[in-house]
């Protein structure tokens, strides 16, 4: 089953307007991932953010999470046409071992 | 630094033929992951491994399915008795306890 919903389901942007995302969940989780997948391609990991942390950064890519509001965000600044491509929240639930549940993700535009 | 790679990256098969797909994984991760991904869903886990210790199995691995890790390196994951639902992009993931599951490029089974 999907745990993560991501809101929107997809977004447009023009190049170089920020672009964010959201992930919400239903369980206590030890830590919550956000993937980028590119049209029929494999998937790539951007960030793991933990359950005892509030922010990350990594690039162009920050990320937060609220445990208290079981939400996620993932912001991506400056787009370029490159960051076109599906974005997925996955969570590592307490209760599932390490197995990942994803959400059905956002399909990011970024028209140049 | 190698990947995970997966063979064969694409599969053409009649219905109830058996199909084997095989992954390896980045040679210091002890932990191997089983999704499947259909159009416009994120994946959904089938299995994982630590080890050659098959850990856990989703209920959407019927008795079709079966996965194997022997010597706790590769592993294969075959589908006997192939359907047209079966028709998807399967992926493999692996990872170190308490990190991020790299993910392969997938293989996209088609069943006909």
């Amino acid at each position: 089953s999907q745990q993560g919903e991501e809101d929107p389901q997809a977004l447009s942007i023009q190049e170089g307007e920020n672009a964010t995302m959201n992930c919400s969940y239903k369980t206590s989780i030890n830590n919550l991932q956000w993937y980028r997948q590119n049209s029929g391609r494999g998937l790539v990991h951007l960030i793991l953010i933990r359950s005892n942390e509030r922010e990350k950064h990594s690039g162009r890519l920050r990320v937060t999470l609220d445990t208290s509001k079981k939400s996620s965000s993932l912001l991506i600044t400056a787009s370029r046409a490159a960051d076109t491509a599906s974005y997925f929240c996955a969570t590592e639930e307490v209760t599932s071992g390490s197995r990942l549940t994803f959400g059905e993700g956002t399909q990011l535009t970024v028209n140049p | 630094d190698t990947g995970v790679s997966q063979d064969p990256r694409h599969k053409i098969t009649k219905r109830g033929q058996n199909v084997t797909f095989r992954c390896d994984p980045i040679s210091e991760h002890n932990r191997l992951y089983w999704y499947r991904q259909t159009l416009g869903q994120g994946p959904e886990f089938l299995t994982y491994f630590q080890n050659e210790a098959q850990l856990e199995k989703s209920r959407l691995l019927s008795d079709r399915f079966s996965a194997e890790r022997p010597k706790g390196s590769f592993s294969t994951l075959e589908i006997q008795r192939t359907e047209q639902g079966d028709s998807a992009m399967y992926l493999c993931a692996s990872s170190s306890r308490y990190y991020e599951q790299y993910f392969g490029p997938g293989t996209r089974l088609t069943v006909t």
